[in-house]
């Protein structure tokens, strides 16, 4: 049982370049979140999905795109990287519904865009 | 809007000595509230959380944190602090539902707390 995994733990992009930063979840948990941790910012998130199919903005998702390939599933795609982008990311995931709701996350990757 | 406020961003204790990191919060409804900690170069741990019932919660690591919906806090605690729970420590609260239906957590911008020898 491995919880959240994240690839790849870390990265250099020049400005203008792409990137997906992929998660995968072996916890069969409905929702899964991405954020982003700034110092002095605490976690911002990015992106959630509530359900396989279903995408919602969170807090800052300007720069960002999602897809939620499977249940499993969560990546994150930077379509032409910014220095303002250079921050570590994590990917989150939990079961709603059933009175737990506490978020398990990945170990981050830290993404740094010259 | 959901929100919650970490007062201090650094804590200071002698191991040994009791610790308690604040929180407060605002929100709509009945909180669910949640303590997570981060330790270098890691993803954050879940340690403990309030849903509802008893408003003194245990959680992992002998940490414990005390629901006070008057004063709209739940700080954390631990009676005799160790070198090692010197870490970053999030406090978080349920958010608005979505049109999904989804509640993402609203964290806090986190409190070091070091533990010194």
């Amino acid at each position: 049982n491995a919880g959240v995994t994240q690839t790849p733990k870390f990265q250099v992009l020049k400005t203008g370049q792409s990137m997906t930063l992929q998660c995968a979840q072996d916890m069969n948990h409905n929702s899964m979140y991405w954020y982003r941790q700034d110092p002095g910012m605490g976690l911002r998130l990015i992106y959630y999905s509530a359900s396989e199919g279903t995408t919602d903005k969170g807090e800052v998702p300007n720069g960002y795109n999602v897809s939620r390939l499977n249940k499993r599933e969560f990546s994150l795609r930077l379509e032409s990287a910014a220095p303002s982008q250079t921050s570590v990311y994590f990917c989150a995931s939990s079961e709603e519904g059933t009175m737990t709701y506490e978020q398990y996350f990945g170990p981050g990757t830290r993404l740094t865009v010259t | 809007a959901q929100s919650v406020a970490q007062p201090e961003d650094q804590v200071n204790v002698a191991e040994g000595n009791p610790l308690t990191v604040k929180c407060t919060y605002s929100v709509s409804g009945n909180p669910y509230l949640f303590w997570y900690v981060q330790y270098p170069n890691r993803g954050l741990q879940f340690l403990l959380k309030y849903i509802t019932g008893d408003n003194l919660v245990k959680g992992s690591y002998g940490f414990e944190a005390e629901f006070n919906k008057s004063q709209t806090s739940f700080h954390l605690k631990k009676p005799s602090a160790l070198v090692s729970d010197s870490a970053l420590y999030f406090c978080a609260v349920r958010g608005s539902y979505s049109n999904s239906g989804n509640t993402p957590l609203v964290f806090g911008k986190g409190t070091r707390l070091s533990v010194i020898a």
